[in-house]
């Protein structure tokens, strides 16, 4: 069965500053892969998802993450923080044509100016 | 474009009442529907999924149902509410071809 490890509970950063949010997966069959947004209070936002092609991929707000196969790992970055990245951020992945989604438990981003 | 709706956005029931959470989606026909909630702290625990009008998956068992009466409606009940049920409850629609899932806004549901 598969599962999503996010090895951070929370990564504290400052402004401006590059971070990482690391995130491992185990499966046995190919898979789609995502990272979501989530601001106080609000529901999941997408960021970007792997589904095929280009290992590398970029989403919305100057994120991107990198599929590596061979170490079974989505990470998510991002060059250069902003006070309004501070959010939970929860990486996923596809159970395989279920349509179901296998969340790990979120890494909270707490950016400080 | 896409667009699902939740509501109400806030509710406090007393324990022991009725509880119907509604989601609505727009601007597609035939999704997968999901029911998820995040109690405070942690993460998201899947409570239903549908992927047709009647069909209703439960993932964990317990005192909620769920029902989608139509295509892009999806309904979350219960007959008498736990303490153990306050939480965020978020309604999710889904393409089954890529798996992707699109988040409606949330019912921040408290019960006293």
């Amino acid at each position: 069965a598969q599962s999503v490890t996010q090895l951070d509970s929370q990564v504290p950063v400052f402004e401006e500053a590059p971070v990482e949010l690391r995130c491992n997966y185990s499966s046995s069959v190919s898979v789609y892969l995502f990272w979501y947004v989530q601001y106080p209070n609000q529901g999941l936002q997408l960021l970007l998802k792997y589904l095929s092609g280009s290992t590398l991929v970029k989403g919305i707000n100057g994120f991107e993450a990198e599929f590596n196969k061979s170490q079974t790992s989505f990470h998510l970055r991002k060059p250069s923080v902003h006070i309004s990245d501070t959010a939970e951020y929860f990486c996923a992945v596809s159970e395989g044509n279920t349509g179901k989604l296998i969340f790990g438990q979120g890494t909270t981003l707490q950016v400080k100016p | 474009s896409q667009t699902i709706h939740q509501w109400p956005a806030t509710l406090v029931q007393p324990v022991g009442s009725p509880l119907s959470l509604e989601c609505t989606v727009e601007g597609t026909s035939n999704p997968n529907l999901y029911w998820y909630r995040q109690a405070a702290g942690r993460g998201l625990q899947l409570l239903f999924y549908s992927v047709g009008i009647g069909q209703i998956s439960s993932e964990v068992p317990q005192n909620l149902s769920a029902s989608r009466p139509q295509d892009r409606q999806f309904i979350l009940s219960s007959k008498k509410l736990l303490l153990s049920d306050s939480g965020f409850y978020l309604c999710a629609w889904g393409l089954l071809s890529t798996d992707t899932q699109y988040f409606g806004p949330g019912t921040r549901l408290t019960v006293l």
